[in-house]
């Protein structure tokens, strides 16, 4: 078992919808999770972070955390074709240190 | 700032060669990080430093790889020698202490292909 799962896609939305991308998390004990977009043939970027069981909104974004079924989401309201790219969820393990353990990512397509 | 700097941003090498990727990391940011990314195994953490001092070489995949970081502002990572399944994405990322809110910040990455 992978220890941070992801759909690979890719995920097609048309222009408005809501994006929804889901995460799986081997390490019961982790305690930080965060969402990071790639654009092709790009580095990834920090979109948010979350800690606590619950919704965090920002914008357009909210991020989802149930700790007990050890999952993280990502909504993307009113998606727009700018948000087409690869969402990486990355997850602190327990005693993390501060490095992240990153899935493979899920490409979303956001469609005209 | 002008962010994490890497270079070179492509490199392309015979098998057997000796590679070395550089990274200067923001000034003031206590952790580098290097990352390895394939489609197959996406992003692989393969060491990182916190004050210049290796803290987790555990992804190192084995003795062709090295890191140093010999001071704050800069790190290197060898490869000697260097094989086909080498090709990646190396990616040098650096945080200040409390990652959370500012996370990672990742350079432009090295594009690696080994022929």
């Amino acid at each position: 078992q992978k220890e941070v799962e992801q759909n690979s896609g890719p995920l097609s939305v048309p222009e408005g919808a809501i994006a929804s991308l889901n995460c799986t998390y081997s390490d019961r004990g982790s305690q930080s999770f965060f969402w990071y977009r790639q654009y092709s043939g790009k580095s990834p970027e920090l979109i948010m972070f979350i800690y606590s069981n619950g919704d965090k909104e920002d914008g357009r974004f909210t991020a989802q955390l149930n700790k007990a079924s050890q999952y993280v989401s990502l909504l993307i309201r009113d998606s727009q074709p700018s948000d087409s790219a690869t969402y990486l969820c990355a997850v602190e393990p327990t005693g993390g240190g501060n490095k992240l353990t990153f899935g493979t990512g899920t490409q979303l397509k956001v469609e005209l | 700032d002008a962010g994490v700097i890497q270079s070179p941003r492509h490199e392309v090498t015979e098998m057997g060669q000796e590679v070395t990727l550089r990274c200067k990391p923001i000034s003031g940011h206590d952790y580098l990080f290097w990352y390895r990314q394939t489609m197959m195994r996406g992003l692989e953490l393969l060491i990182y430093f916190n004050n210049n001092v290796p803290i987790d070489d555990s992804g190192m995949p084995e003795d062709r790889f090295s890191a140093k970081m010999p001071n704050a502002s800069f790190s290197t990572l060898k490869i000697q020698p260097s094989e086909p399944r080498d090709s990646a994405v190396y990616f040098c990322a650096s945080s200040p202490y409390h990652q959370g809110v500012y996370g990672y910040t990742f350079g432009s990455g090295t594009r690696l292909t080994v022929v």
